[in-house]
């Protein structure tokens, strides 16, 4: 595609309740990357995937934050048991995967998620 | 850990002039990526300008140039000739270059207002 897609574009959801949040990343982009932005915390690294392995969790931040990638295309982030403190805009990225000093993360629109 | 700080978190400048932004970063490293995102209102965060801490000379991209002090660690973001559609949060951001990490450590932001 053009550019890294996202959806929903905004989710309402009741504490409690899981979510299920989806990335497309540009074509033939092997690293991809999610990232939190909230009031409070700013941007935050989540986690990262090259191909459809994470060596990278380290931002999650609680066992109720999952995310996986199959084909190493599409990624789902999944937040179990939704709170409050869930709120927050989640942003999706992806890059080459060269590392080198061009490999320029691309981001998504992300999406807004409120907990009720 | 790597810390990004940009202190000031609202800045306003008139169409046409010139405005700087600051941002300072803490880290033990000697090879490292610096970036300067925008984001619209829009949500979408887009790459404004990189720079290699390993370059001496200053990243410049159309109206937006740096000013990169390694040894002060500052990056500050200089955008001439002010438009409009500059308005926009400005991030920050700072990456490793070694293979342990590839995410992004960013600031909280500047809000940046261009007027008429």
């Amino acid at each position: 595609g053009a550019g890294v897609s996202q959806s929903p574009s905004n989710k309402v959801t009741e504490k409690g309740k899981d979510v299920e949040l989806r990335c497309d990343p540009i074509s033939g982009h092997t690293a991809l990357y999610w990232y939190r932005q909230s009031l409070g915390q700013g941007l935050e690294f989540l986690i990262y995937f090259q191909g459809n392995s994470a060596p990278d969790k380290s931002g999650l931040p609680s066992d109720r934050f999952s995310a996986e990638r199959t084909g190493g295309s599409v990624s789902t982030l999944t937040i179990q048991r939704t709170q409050q403190e869930d709120s927050a805009v989640y942003l999706c990225a992806s890059s080459l995967g060269t590392f080198a000093s061009t490999d320029t993360q691309y981001f998504g629109p992300g999406t807004r998620l409120t907990v009720l | 850990a790597q810390t990004v700080t940009q202190s000031q978190p609202e800045m306003s400048v008139q169409e046409a002039e010139t405005v700087t932004l600051s941002c300072t970063y803490d880290t033990s490293e000697n090879n490292y990526y610096l970036f300067w995102y925008k984001q619209p209102p829009s949500r979408q965060m887009i790459l404004v300008i990189r720079q290699e801490a390993y370059k001496q000379q200053n990243a410049t991209e159309n109206r937006f140039s740096v000013n990169f002090q390694k040894a002060a660690k500052s990056f500050s973001l200089k955008i001439s000739d002010s438009q409009l559609g500059d308005t926009a949060m400005y991030f920050c951001a700072f990456r490793r270059g070694s293979n342990s990490g590839y995410a992004l450590n960013f600031g909280k932001g500047t809000s940046l207002l261009v007027t008429p």
